[in-house]
């Protein structure tokens, strides 16, 4: 079955540790993004990429690092140098070009 | 369990049309309701969303959406689209201050 996979589903860190989000997508879709959503808000761009070995900054990128040394995956960094990283992530992808965006399940990650 | 439902796959209208794109939510507990598009190419943006209050809302580009409490639905209109409304639509809800559940999303082609 085709497509988009985070994990874990749940992640625990402690306070000051990175900590690195999966995210892999068997589509074939060039176009992947990461956002953040808080409680009862609404999601936030974080980082996204077009291509292969290219990513650009979205919204609220500080303190969040990014890769995309392959296609299929877009591995999300939360480094200790993001203030207040408790939340939900949700991951993306779509074809460039076209408007229509999968979503994989989403990890929440608790700082403690 | 907690879901989101878009009727409409793909809705094909003429510019100057008027539009109504549907939405419902299974029952959860305290929700909040987002309207997002997605443009092709570009990441996900906000179109509007309803906290409390008034449940019609109006948001960006002329779209509005109203907040049905018996009817479980969260209905996005705009009275006459253009071909630049050409795109995808995603309903999506959070429950309980929770994550965020995604619709499959509707895509919409304006014909000009």
């Amino acid at each position: 079955d085709g497509g988009i996979t985070q994990s874990p589903k749940y992640l625990f860190r402690k306070e000051g540790q990175n900590v690195t989000l999966s995210c892999e997508q068997n589509l074939n879709h060039d176009a992947m993004y990461w956002y953040r959503q808080d409680p009862g808000q609404g999601l936030r761009l974080i980082y996204y990429s077009q291509i292969v070995n290219d990513f650009q900054k979205g919204d609220i990128a500080e303190g969040y690092s990014v890769s995309r040394e392959k296609k299929e995956s877009f591995p999300l960094t939360v480094t200790s140098a993001q203030k207040n990283p408790t939340a939900f992530y949700l991951c993306a992808s779509s074809i460039t070009g076209t408007p229509k965006a999968f979503f994989g399940q989403g990890t929440r990650l608790t700082v403690v | 369990a907690q879901s989101v439902s878009q009727h409409n796959h793909h809705v094909i209208l003429s510019e100057a049309a008027s539009l109504e794109l549907g939405c419902n939510y299974s029952y959860g507990g305290t929700v909040n309701l987002f309207w997002y598009v997605q443009y092709p190419g570009q990441h996900l943006q906000l179109l509007l969303k309803y906290f409390s209050g008034d449940p019609l809302v109006k948001g960006i580009k002329g779209f509005e959406a109203e907040f049905i409490k018996s009817k479980f639905s969260f209905n996005l209109r705009k009275p006459s689209v253009q071909w630049s409304d050409t795109a995808e639509y995603f309903c999506a809800v959070t429950y309980n201050n929770n994550d965020m559940r995604f619709g499959a999303g509707t895509r919409l082609t304006v014909k000009p």
